[in-house]
């Protein structure tokens, strides 16, 4: 109940086109979610977050969309480019909780 | 980039003896985490603190032990260092536990 589940573990993309990158849950009780990037020799760097009151937030080019019934969201990078090659993790926290529970990751790389 | 300063960069230690990571801050902020990060498994949270002496248990705490004595400093130490610990380890810091978490640039752990 407590695990948030990450798909896919790669993502090969075109330059100009869009990844996407989707997380499901279980626990209802999940009210943050957020989206980190991390580059190779680096720590992870928060994206993007939304919270289950809206269904949609977007950024630039990245946006969540969060599907509340389902119980999944998902990253859309649109017009991905070879400086977005990096692993994405998705999160998801209770409000009464002190940790975050994070997804297995996914390696996006964007070729030229 | 957030005041956040891991100590040892690298470390390659031998099996049996025991290993501190020192995680130190200047911003303040209440929350700090030990994770672990390996291929295939993602962030791994070990230990956390919501306080000067107030830690608790993550999801991988077996074999390590956490110290804050003080806002800035969060200790983690492997009491006798096995192959297994072999990892990436990774501190954070957070305002709230619905707040940017920032990361640190990691230690590379190496157990022989």
């Amino acid at each position: 109940q407590q695990q948030v589940k990450q798909s896919p573990q790669s993502l090969i993309v075109q330059k100009g086109g869009i990844s996407i990158i989707n997380c499901a849950y279980e626990n209802t009780a999940f009210d943050y979610f957020p989206w980190y990037q991390q580059f190779p020799g680096k720590g992870p760097a928060l994206l993007i977050a939304i919270r289950p009151d809206v269904s949609e937030k977007k950024e630039g080019r990245f946006t969540i969309s969060f599907n509340k019934s389902a119980k999944q969201f998902s990253l859309h990078i649109m017009d991905s480019q070879p400086g977005d090659s990096a692993t994405y993790f998705c999160a998801a926290n209770l409000l009464s909780n002190y940790q975050l529970i994070w997804g297995a990751g996914t390696k996006l790389i964007i070729k030229p | 980039d957030a005041g956040i300063t891991q100590s040892p960069r690298h470390k390659v230690t031998e099996t049996g003896t025991p290993v501190t990571l020192r995680c130190h801050q200047t911003e303040n902020h209440r929350y700090m985490y030990w994770y672990r990060q390996d291929p295939g498994h993602g962030l791994r949270l070990i230990h956390y603190s919501y306080g000067v002496k107030d830690t608790d248990k993550g999801e991988v705490s077996d074999g390590y032990s956490v110290s804050r004595s003080k806002t800035e400093d969060f200790l983690l130490t492997l009491e006798s260092a096995t192959s297994s610990q072999t990892s990436v380890y990774f501190c954070a810091i957070s305002p709230g536990t619905t707040s940017e978490a920032f990361f640190g640039q990691g230690t590379r752990l190496t157990v022989v």
